[in-house]
């Protein structure tokens, strides 16, 4: 159980093009949606949380215009990387979080974003 | 401010020896602890987690270990198995929020 689903896997693109990560939760209700971004053999960086219907707190140095944050549903949540360069080329994850805050998050499997 | 950390990069085990991943944190507000496997290409998956009221919790083949006065925290896998090769993360969650704080990761190596 806990299943969540995040599509694309892999996108390469034209610097200048918007991309949308999607990021389902499959078999529960995720009432709190997390998106991460991890660079080659490094840790997970936080870059916002969302909650269902309301607009997504950001962590400190990411840019809310460059990385839109929707969570319509409590299965849904997109992230769109608007105008990518090189530089935002990174793994991106979501993970997913059932209700109370002492509730392990599910991940995806993340998406490969290549900025050409 | 919450600091996560692991203390060794990079652990090498044989085959069917016990592993032990060690963590260490720095907020002694955290209060909800989860370990995660991550496999390459992959998102990490929840392996086993703690909160701080408890200082030891058994899975399958794996126990956590939660040393609150010293902010402590270890994952021992027993008879490691060449699939359990992977970079394991410690998260940590402090008392108010729902935000993780990773460490930094170790990376496993189960050699034959």
């Amino acid at each position: 159980g806990a299943v969540v689903s995040q599509h694309p896997s892999r996108v390469i693109c034209k610097s200048g093009t918007s991309v949308k990560i999607e990021c389902r939760s499959l078999d529960f209700q995720a009432t709190t949606m997390f998106w991460y971004r991890q660079f080659p053999k490094q840790s997970l960086m936080l870059m916002a949380t969302s909650n269902e219907g309301s607009k997504a707190t950001y962590e400190q140095g990411v840019e809310k215009d460059k990385f839109l944050i929707n969570h319509a549903s409590l299965t849904l949540s997109t992230l769109t990387v608007t105008s990518a360069h090189p530089e935002d080329s990174s793994f991106y994850i979501c993970s997913g979080s059932q209700g109370p805050s002492n509730q392990p998050q599910h991940f995806g499997d993340g998406t490969r974003l290549s900025i050409l | 401010g919450e600091s996560v950390g692991l203390h060794l990069p990079t652990l090498s085990v044989q085959e069917g020896d016990n592993s032990i991943i060690n963590c260490a944190y720095s907020n002694s507000a955290s209060d909800y602890f989860i370990w995660y496997k991550q496999e390459s290409g992959k998102g990490p998956q929840f392996i086993i987690d703690i909160r701080s009221n408890m200082d030891k919790r058994q899975g399958q083949r794996v126990t956590v270990l939660l040393n609150k006065t010293v902010k402590h925290l270890s994952l021992q896998i027993a008879a490691t198995q060449p699939g359990d090769s992977a970079v394991y993360f410690c998260a940590a969650k402090p008392n108010s929020g729902y935000a993780l704080n990773f460490g930094k990761g170790t990376s496993l190596l189960v050699t034959p």
